[in-house]
């Protein structure tokens, strides 16, 4: 297996512009989650899917991101409009019931 | 509110050295608790899951062990070596097996040659 597959691994945008981050979590997996971190905040989760229904979604900063899931073998996070302050590592990780979660490589987000 | 705190920030030891980094958490009530590692620029890497029953785990030259009602948490490594540089993380999983994992910021390791 390929692992947690995200894309893009970089994206530079600039401010009030939309995001679309992608992951691919790995075959088999029923949970996935979505994590931000930052030097002052670390790692947080934004947000986690246990069969593609959303769980918990408390640590999602504002309505202007969403995530969905509409398959088993495909997650997004999106920010609309993008801000400064959203300029982060977003990680993806997937895990089966409560072993271990498995993160992918990250998308480092620059928004300007 | 679940808080997880790693001390220290960072530590640079020479190579050989056996060493321990510290975990502790303000809830006891966890699911379980899991050490991670960081290289730079990459994702995370799951390296020891200790269940809230236990007290330790071992896996090659990595001990991690467990004292739940103290709320904390240790990984030793043993006969460090220049690879074992990396960002340590310590999280906890809630009770309730579908609780998310709580981070702390990290230790950050540098074993000099």
């Amino acid at each position: 297996d390929a692992g947690v597959i995200q894309s893009p691994r970089h994206e530079v945008t600039e401010m009030g512009q939309e995001v679309t981050l992608r992951c691919k979590p790995i075959s088999g997996h029923n949970s996935l989650f979505w994590y931000r971190q930052t030097m002052m905040r670390g790692l947080e989760l934004l947000i986690y899917f246990n069969n593609n229904v959303p769980i918990d979604d408390s640590g999602m900063p504002e309505d202007r991101f969403s995530a969905k899931m509409p398959n088993a073998s495909f997650s997004t996070l999106k920010i609309q409009p993008s801000e400064p302050r959203d300029s982060a590592v977003y990680f993806c990780a997937s895990s089966l019931g409560d072993s271990n979660e498995f993160f992918g490589p990250g998308t480092r987000l620059t928004v300007l | 509110k679940q808080e997880v705190t790693q001390i220290p920030a960072a530590l640079s030891v020479p190579e050989g050295e056996n060493l321990v980094l510290n975990c502790s958490f303000t809830d006891s009530a966890i699911y379980n608790l899991q050490w991670f590692r960081q290289d730079p620029g990459k994702g995370l890497t799951s390296l020891l899951l200790i269940q809230s029953s236990q007290r330790e785990q071992t896996s090659g030259r990595l001990n991690a062990s467990l004292d739940k009602s103290s709320g904390r948490s240790t990984l030793y490594i043993a006969a460090s070596q220049p690879g074992d540089s990396a960002t340590y993380l310590c999280a906890v999983r809630r009770r309730g097996s579908q609780g998310n994992l709580i981070f702390g910021k990290g230790t950050k390791l540098s074993v000099k040659p």
